[in-house]
């Protein structure tokens, strides 16, 4: 059973404009999570993360947002622009060392 | 930063054949990670180790083994290849504070 779940496979944003990507789990447990962002034809790249004991971490134009009472976290890209096209992955640990992915959201920012 | 080399970017194989996928780290790290990445189904966890000698299934093992000779190296095998395995793979090193470092990842298809 998935427990980490992106419902959203894909999203357009115009350039300038806020992307948001949405992710939600299922284990409780969780307390480490991440995003990644992947080109075609390449590995996936750290992007961002937060653990469980914040509700937000920033890091330039990137926010997470982490609700533990909805277990969802969100991905803010402000302003989008076009090199952000990508997919995003999130992933959630309990223990910090196997993490669990989503099916990933494929962003396209258009100029 | 941590570097993570997968030996193949794209590969080829035939059906039956026995297929070596080799990734290798260069910062010591103990944990290293097998995934493979369909459309839709994001990243999903074949096997993974948390030292020399010793593996550990993921989520969708069958059909695939491991091997952890050395603490850089960690090899997927496929015993036979079938064509549903034909994938994106993806090895990963467990970097600490930024879950995983990512290869380039090997393209198989299996004809």
């Amino acid at each position: 059973d998935q427990q980490v779940k992106q419902n959203s496979p894909s999203l357009s944003v115009q350039e300038g404009r806020i992307s948001i990507l949405n992710c939600d789990y299922t284990n409780s447990m969780f307390d480490y999570f991440l995003w990644y962002k992947k080109y075609p034809a390449e590995g996936p790249t750290f992007l961002i993360s937060i653990s469980s004991i914040k509700d937000k971490n920033e890091d330039g134009r990137f926010t997470v947002f982490l609700n533990k009472s909805a277990k969802h976290l969100s991905l803010h890209i402000v302003p989008s622009q076009p090199g952000d096209s990508a997919v995003y992955f999130c992933a959630a640990s309990r223990t910090g060392n196997q993490f669990y992915f989503g099916t990933g959201t494929s962003l396209t920012v258009i100029p | 930063d941590v570097k993570v080399t997968q030996s193949s970017r794209y590969l080829v194989k035939r059906t039956g054949e026995k297929v070596f996928l080799e990734c290798v780290q260069d910062m010591d790290h103990e944990n290293m990670f097998w995934y493979r990445q369909d459309p839709g189904l994001g990243l999903r966890l074949i096997y993974f180790s948390y030292d020399v000698k010793m593996k550990e299934k993921g989520d969708i093992p069958e059909g695939y083994s491991v091997s952890r000779e050395k603490k850089e190296r960690f090899s997927l095998i496929l015993e036979s290849a079938s064509t549903n395995q034909t994938s994106m793979y993806l090895c990963a090193s467990r970097s600490p504070f930024r879950g995983y470092t990512f290869g380039s990842g090997t393209r198989l298809t299996v004809v």
